[in-house]
């Protein structure tokens, strides 16, 4: 079964950092573009950041560029997102999820992790 | 950046009631448009992408439409398994953005 797991959330105070790791299994993993997309409790999806295939383009949300890198590790099937700089209002599930094609880097996420809680206080 | 606009943000339904949800976009996304449910506790399913494509094992009462700026989801039949909150996403651009959901809830 094609699948995603997220690890690293936790506590973590206020201008600390935190680095969020997801490991894929059961499809080509350096074939798509990865992605992370984050949700406040109780609020809407947010995509954050999204890394090629190949990990040559990277591309940020406005809320966290400069703090935020995302990364990956084709050989271990592993997509990183580093977090700096931490602030309240980056507390939230964060989800990792792949891109559907392996054409486009942007595109319908079609897998999605089971998510994993970042609390900033 | 691209905003999205969805409407309503919720509904209340009947099991068996037709229900139809609308997104917007600021700008021309062409067919770059698609649709997730969730329900509570859950990560996001992809429903339908690029507009009209329903996505693999997703039942066919599940319908989008739409191009340009103004798209559409249509659940044909409402099932109590459908109560959750829909979003939509371009991916026409970076960066990518959710609209803010509608939650269709039980009425």
């Amino acid at each position: 079964e094609v699948q995603l797991l997220e690890s690293g959330g936790g506590l973590v105070q206020p201008w600390g950092s935190l680095r969020l790791s997801c490991v894929a299994s059961e499809f080509t993993f350096s074939t798509y573009a990865m992605s992370w997309v984050r949700q406040a409790p109780g609020k809407g999806l947010e995509w954050v950041s999204l890394i090629s295939a190949r990990g040559t383009s990277t591309y940020y949300a406005d809320s966290v560029k400069g703090r935020f890198t995302i990364s990956r590790d084709n050989s271990k099937n592993t997509v990183y997102l580093q977090m700096n700089s931490l602030r309240a209002e980056d507390t939230a599930v964060y989800y990792c999820a792949k891109s559907s094609s392996g054409y486009y880097d942007f595109d319908a996420f079609d897998v999605w992790g089971q998510g994993t809680m970042v609390t900033v206080s | 950046d691209i905003q999205m606009t969805q409407s309503p943000s919720s509904l209340s339904a009947s099991v068996g009631d037709r229900v139809t949800i609308t997104c917007r976009a600021s700008q021309s996304i062409s067919s770059y448009l698609n649709w997730y449910q969730q329900k509570p506790g859950k990560a996001p399913k992809l429903l339908i992408y690029a507009a009209s494509n329903l996505q693999s094992g997703v039942p066919s009462r599940f319908s989008g439409s739409g191009s340009g700026t103004d798209f559409t989801l249509t659940i044909s039949s409402l099932p109590p398994e459908d109560f959750a909150t829909y979003y939509c996403q371009q991916s026409y651009s970076s960066p990518l953005t959710f609209g803010g959901g509608t939650k269709v809830e039980i009425k």
